[in-house]
């Protein structure tokens, strides 16, 4: 079935680094990929979008990267600070016009910002 | 935002009895969604409803899975009988799709533990 590896599972970084996670995708036909955020002891929060469409998009200190033939796509933080330690998952789904709404998520990777 | 409620947020419960979780999904949305994730696993997918009617479910929606939203109330996971392999955090998310919104909104979890 699809699958999205989530390649780091953990990653420290200094405070005011990039911090960079990357995910692979095996389902082609996948073309929304979400970022969620999770804070310890939270539910999961949605931080940023990117759909098949475009390979760049960023939002503030956020920045989402698609490469469509390597099936892999990135977050990348910028100028990390302490607030942004958090688990975060990587998703993809088709297109609702294919009848398959399902998520399908990376393993996380937990970011520790050190300040 | 949205918020997504889950209730309750820790239910623990002897094996082959029956369980209902309850999710209070985003007021206006559509479609709903059941994820189940195991301790240091990752989230998947259980199911998809929409209209009143499974849309997609997973080879993990097993037989003693049921979901149901009567007359627009709570969406409902209901196990029957549990097994000890159903313990686990359960995520509720809904979406709104028609307007063009695709974005997942997740409840908090409940923590499901069978003994």
């Amino acid at each position: 079935g699809e699958k999205v590896e989530q390649h780091e599972s953990t990653l420290s970084v200094r405070e005011g680094d990039s911090a960079v996670i990357n995910c692979t995708y095996t389902d082609t036909a996948s073309s929304y990929f979400p970022w969620y955020k999770q804070e310890a002891g939270k539910s999961l929060h949605f931080v940023i979008d990117i759909r098949s469409n475009v390979d760049r998009k960023q939002s503030q200190r956020l920045i989402v990267l698609l490469d469509k033939k390597a099936k892999r796509f990135s977050l990348h933080i910028t100028a990390t600070q302490p607030e942004d330690s958090a688990i975060y998952f990587c998703a993809a789904r088709r297109d609702f016009n294919t009848g398959n709404y399902k998520y399908v998520f990376g393993a996380g990777t937990r970011l520790k910002v050190i300040a | 935002g949205p918020k997504v409620l889950q209730i309750p947020s820790h239910q623990i419960i002897d094996m082959g009895q029956m369980v209902t979780l309850n999710c209070d999904p985003v007021s206006n949305h559509l479609y709903f969604y059941w994820y189940k994730q195991i301790l240091g696993q990752q989230m998947e997918f259980l199911v998809n409803f929409y209209n009143g009617k499974v849309m997609e479910k997973s080879k993990l929606f097993k037989d003693q899975f049921s979901v149901e939203r009567p007359d627009g109330s709570y969406f409902t996971l209901k196990i029957q009988p549990t097994a000890l392999e159903d313990s686990a955090v359960y995520f509720c998310a809904s979406s709104l799709y028609w307007g063009g919104s695709y974005e997942q909104y997740f409840g908090p979890g409940t923590r499901l533990t069978v003994l």
